[in-house]
């Protein structure tokens, strides 16, 4: 089957640089996706990699090495409206429809 | 205009009642999901839909049964609703194969 690893919790403070790590496991790969979802909110959609290397997109970016199945999301420049949870996703590998989202981290952003 | 809307947004109701939960897409997408999350915030896929059509049914108890009249619209019924169904329920869409899934608001079930 498909699993997914992440850290549960991280903590940073405002300002700060943070990196969520995500590691999966599954046979046939459509790309690693990362999704933010505040207390009481939808998920919504960071990014996607898929091939190797680092996308930017404003203060997120995130990176992808598909030969250690392997992905992490890197915040800059931390505020106080970061905090959230932040899941990373695969393709369903029987068909490659429907999202598996991993466990999820919560960052909490300090003052 | 939301993109995907479903409704309602809370439902408290006791054990053993019948309730559905709607959900509309105006993104124009083929593919529609039920999803389901815990109290540990764990998304768990239930039901996947491509053009009306059944793709993905997931180890979920036969009292859940979703319905796609057209493929702007997936509601679920759930019948003989147990304390263990209290969770958020998303509904979420995709175009085919499309690397973004919109999610609605959630439905927050309380089984009482």
């Amino acid at each position: 089957g498909q699993s997914l690893e992440q850290p549960s919790e991280v903590t940073a403070v405002e300002g700060a640089i943070v990196q969520i790590n995500c590691t999966y496991q599954t046979s046939g790969f459509y790309g690693l996706s990362w999704y933010q979802q505040h207390d009481g909110g939808a998920p919504t959609f960071l990014s996607y990699n898929a091939l190797d290397g680092l996308e930017e997109t404003g203060r997120f970016s995130s990176f992808l090495s598909r030969s250690d199945s392997y992905g992490y999301l890197l915040l800059q420049e931390l505020q106080m409206k970061d905090s959230a949870s932040y899941f990373c996703a695969v393709r369903d590998q029987r068909d490659g429809q429907n999202f598996v989202f991993g466990p999820g981290t919560r960052l909490s952003v300090l003052p | 205009d939301t993109a995907v809307s479903q409704t309602p947004k809370y439902l408290v109701t006791q054990m053993g009642n019948d309730k559905s939960i709607k959900c509309e897409q105006n993104l124009g997408h083929d593919t529609m999901y039920w999803y389901k999350q815990d109290s540990k915030k764990f998304l768990k896929i239930m039901f996947s839909y491509n053009n009306k059509e059944l793709i993905i049914n997931e180890t979920v108890p036969n009292r859940f049964s979703p319905k796609s009249p057209d493929k702007a619209h997936l509601n679920l019924h759930i019948n003989s609703l147990e304390l263990g169904d209290s969770a958020v329920y998303f509904c979420a869409s995709s175009q085919d194969r499309q690397t973004e899934a919109f999610f609605g608001q959630g439905t927050r079930l309380t089984v009482v």
